[in-house]
Order: structure tokens, then C-alpha cells, then sequence
């Protein structure tokens, strides 16, 4: 399997734009996380499905943030409008009943 | 509440040095996973270790070993006979129950291991 893909890797965008997140599992798992890591809070989870059901989005920081996984083989994070704040690696991870997390490479976005 | 800290946010050591890096967690759960991923610098988060919560016998893999032990919510984790590429960011995790019956992973804030040739 080739693991947990996301796209892009690298995203540069003015404030204000809207920005979309990408990220395909590992096929076969059924629960997906959303983390966004900064130096300050580490690894912060934004949200998480199972069985492409949205379950917990405390992580999600304001309104402006936004994740779908129309199904099990694809998800989206979206921010719009975005902010230089948000300015971070958001990373992707997929897992399955042995509760181990598979990790994208992770979208370093950049917002000025 | 679910929680992971690593208080140490950055250690230096010389090589062949030994270090350990700390891990606390808190959680109400009776059942439920621990685990250590290193990120080097390429930023990739790299599977090392899962302990679930019944199973407290220290576990060895060449240089890393994990203690774990419940009376003190500790899994620790040390380096022996550190090596230059074992610089990285170290995070320690717990998986947690969630909404509905799931579970999800709560990170720690990461310790940034420098070993230094």
C-alpha cells in the first residue's frame, strides 16, 4: 500500500483565500484524524471520522475550519477564509483496529 | 481528561550519551494505548512503539527501551548510547476513548531531542 497520501505538500496563499486540504488513507481503515502541528501546541487533533463519520470536531479551531469525508477513501480540510495564523503542517492519518496511527507526510501551509 | 505532557520540550546530548525523554499521561479509561513516534527532520511521524494499558513489562528494541508504569501515569522512553541520528522530535500519544464508542489519539506537545557528535 502506499500509505497515507496528501495533497499538496506545500501551500502558499494570501489571507482571505480559500484553502483545501487533501488526504486519501490507507484503504481499509476506518478511522480518519486531522492534526495540525505548530511549535507552540505540538500535535493538536482537529477532527476524526470512523467510518467516514464525522465524530469529534472540538479540535476545530473557528467556524473558518471545515473537513468532509464524502467517503472512505478520501477527505478534505478546508479553511476559508484563511489567516496567517494558520500558517502550519496539517497532517493526515489514517488507522485501523490495531490502533496504530499512519501518518501522511503532512501540507505545510503558509498564509501571508 | 485526556491528556499527554512531555515537560521537556528540548534536551541536548553529546553522542553516546544515554537520555531519556518523559512522558505523563492522564486518562479515566481502564483500557487504552500508549505509543512513542519520532519525527526527524523531514518531518515525518515514524512509528516506534504501542503499549496497551494491561501490559506493564518494560519492553527493549537495540538501543530504545519504554518503561511504563501505571501507579505513576509514566511510559518513558530511553536512548542508549545516543547517535547523531537520533536527533528528532519526540511525541508520545495516548489512544483514548471518544464519542460513540470510538477512540482517538491525544499527542503530547513533543521533546526535541539535539545529539551532538
Amino acid at each position: 500500500d502506499a500509505g497515507v497520501i496528501q495533497s499538496p505538500r506545500h501551500e502558499v496563499t494570501e489571507m482571505g483565500q480559500e484553502v483545501t486540504l487533501r488526504c486519501k488513507p490507507i484503504s481499509g481503515h476506518d478511522y480518519l484524524f486531522w492534526y495540525r502541528q505548530t511549535m507552540m501546541r505540538g500535535l493538536e487533533l482537529l477532527i476524526y471520522f470512523n467510518n467516514n463519520v464525522p465524530i469529534d470536531d472540538s479540535g476545530m479551531p473557528e467556524d473558518r475550519f471545515s473537513a468532509k469525508m464524502p467517503n472512505a477513501s478520501f477527505s478534505t480540510l478546508k479553511i476559508q477564509p484563511s489567516e496567517p495564523r494558520d500558517s502550519a503542517v496539517y497532517f493526515c492519518a489514517s488507522s485501523f483496529r490495531d490502533r496504530r496511527a499512519f501518518f501522511g507526510q503532512g501540507t505545510r501551509l503558509t498564509v501571508v | 481528561a485526556q491528556k499527554v505532557t512531555q515537560a521537556q520540550t528540548e534536551i541536548s546530548v553529546v553522542e553516546k550519551e544515554d537520555v531519556t525523554l518523559d512522558c505523563v499521561y492522564e486518562t479515566r479509561d481502564t483500557t487504552y494505548y500508549l505509543f512513542w513516534y519520532k519525527q526527524p527532520p523531514s518531518g515525518e511521524l515514524v512509528f516506534l512503539i504501542r503499549r496497551n494499558s494491561f501490559d506493564e513489562q518494560n519492553e527493549i528494541s537495540g538501543r530504545y527501551s519504554w518503561n511504563f508504569q501505571k501507579s505513576t501515569s509514566s511510559f518513558n522512553f530511553t536512548i542508549t548510547a545516543s547517535q547523531v541520528v537520533d536527533s528528532a522530535v519526540y511525541f508520545c500519544a495516548l489512544s483514548a476513548f471518544g464519542g460513540s464508542g470510538t477512540y482517538k489519539y491525544i499527542f503530547g506537545t513533543g521533546t526535541r531531542l539535539k545529539v551532538l557528535a
